[in-house]
């Protein structure tokens, strides 16, 4: 079975230009989240999408990050315009629905540096 | 709100040596708990994780944790380290609708 696909896996940019990262779940796989992992630190949830809705978007600063799940399959995420400490590693992960035992499984992130 | 703490950032254990990686969380139910694993440039692995069933609970590469709810605890060990765990481990928490929340991490680093 294909795991959580992601691209692309390095991005450098400079500050104020923008930026936008895709994922590719596990099939059948409904619950879709984007966390942001800063280096030193444990990931943090900015989305999640259940098919095509979203279900939790607290956490996303909506004035420079937006994302979006069309057809409740594959997402993008989009930074625009990027500051220094949105440097980072965006982590993509998929679980079967939302319930508490549902297991997370993650890709390989995309690391994002703004210089 | 439910959260874990995970101290000390970084762990140093001899190569055959037990591995013990910390964890209390803060929940007002009872919780699912997690432990996951991420290697260097990777993304993050399930090591095990515990849904109120049994607590003792093991998982993938010879690691188990102990739930003890009266501790507040969920500490993940190994009775003999190897290299390949070399690696930084994350405990998190499930939420409502199963998100997840993270502790800082420890980085694990084996010693020869």
């Amino acid at each position: 079975e294909a795991g959580v696909a992601q691209s692309p896996r390095y991005k450098i940019i400079e500050k104020r230009q923008s930026v936008a990262f895709w994922c590719n779940p596990i099939s059948g796989h409904a619950t879709l989240y984007w966390y942001q992992q800063i280096l030193g630190q444990g990931p943090k949830l900015l989305i999640q999408f259940q098919n095509n809705g979203v279900v939790d978007d607290s956490q996303l600063p909506k004035d420079r990050f937006s994302a979006e799940r069309l057809k409740g399959v594959d997402s993008t995420l989009k930074i625009q315009p990027a500051k220094l400490e949105d440097s980072a590693v965006y982590l993509c992960a998929s679980s079967l629905a939302a319930r508490g035992t549902d297991t997370q499984y993650f890709g390989p992130g995309t690391r994002l540096t703004v210089l | 709100a439910q959260s874990v703490t995970q101290l000390g950032s970084h762990v140093s254990v001899s190569e055959g040596a037990l591995v013990l990686l910390r964890c209390n969380y803060s929940s007002s139910v009872p919780p699912y708990l997690f432990w996951y694993v991420q290697y260097p440039n990777q993304g993050l692995q399930l090591l095990l994780k515990y849904t109120s069933a049994a607590t003792l609970v093991k998982g993938i590469n010879g690691f188990e944790a102990e739930f003890k709810k009266s501790e507040t605890s969920f500490h993940l060990t190994k009775p003999s380290a190897h290299m390949s765990d070399a690696a930084e481990y994350f405990c998190a928490v499930s939420r409502e609708n199963n998100r997840l929340a993270f502790g800082k991490g420890n980085q694990v680093v084996v010693i020869p």
